[in-house]
């Protein structure tokens, strides 16, 4: 099949610990993404990644780093978790804007719990 | 103020009823997408749109760019079309690997 899937769907985990959660498309897309869903369902970018840039929302704290091993992939890596980190996160992928080709397509989210 | 706008927030309609979701923005973009999350989750892209108009089976989706505004309509409405849907802009920066900025999204219950 493809699509763009992630790992775990589910993660309960005690505040203070590191977590990763894998990310992975097999679509051919150049750029990929992570989203955070908050409690409220509204939906914020993180991070966006092809392999010409990385861009970081301003205003996601440092705890949270991509790591993408190849065009792929890419995880994300949280540092000392937080209750606050609590919330569903979504990974995507797309072609690049300036190809102007369709094909946004978004992980099923991994819902993540720290307490 | 969300640079993204949608009405209504929340719809529910009868069975076989026309639905409009509208959507505004305040920003210069290059593309739109309406996504739709079911009850489960899931996002799925419905359509992607940079001018004029798109149709996919009963739904259609409108943008107007001097006018910063999009609609997405949905014809003889089916209770498996109650989901959330929501509008989304691609921001135009010039750069080719940024990310979605997202309105608050539509819910819309169908009733049989």
């Amino acid at each position: 099949d493809t699509a763009v899937s992630q790992t775990p769907k589910y993660l309960v985990t005690q505040m203070g610990n590191d977590k990763s959660i894998k990310c992975e498309q097999n679509l051919g897309h150049d750029t990929m993404y992570w989203y955070k869903q908050d409690s409220k369902k509204f939906l914020k970018i993180m991070f966006s990644y092809n392999n010409k840039e990385l861009i970081i929302n301003e205003t996601v704290p440092n705890r949270f780093s991509p790591k993408s091993p190849d065009k792929a992939h890419l995880n994300l890596h949280i540092n000392s978790l937080e209750l606050g980190d609590s919330a569903v996160y979504f990974c995507a992928s797309s072609f690049s804007w300036d190809r102007g080709l369709d094909g946004y397509t978004f992980g099923s989210g991994t819902r993540l719990t720290v307490v | 103020k969300n640079e993204v706008e949608q009405s209504p927030q929340n719809l529910t309609a009868q069975e076989g009823e026309f639905i409009t979701i509208n959507c505004s923005y305040s920003v210069g973009i290059s593309a739109l997408h309406w996504l739709q999350q079911h009850p489960g989750g899931g996002i799925v892209s419905l359509f992607m749109l940079s001018s004029g108009k798109k149709k996919h089976g009963r739904l259609i989706a409108t943008i107007n760019i001097q006018e910063k505004h999009s609609s997405l309509h949905i014809t003889a409405s089916h209770p498996r079309d109650s989901a959330v849907y929501i509008c989304a802009v691609k921001k135009y920066s010039g750069g080719g690997a940024d990310g979605l900025t997202f309105g608050k999204g539509t819910h819309l219950i169908i009733q049989p």
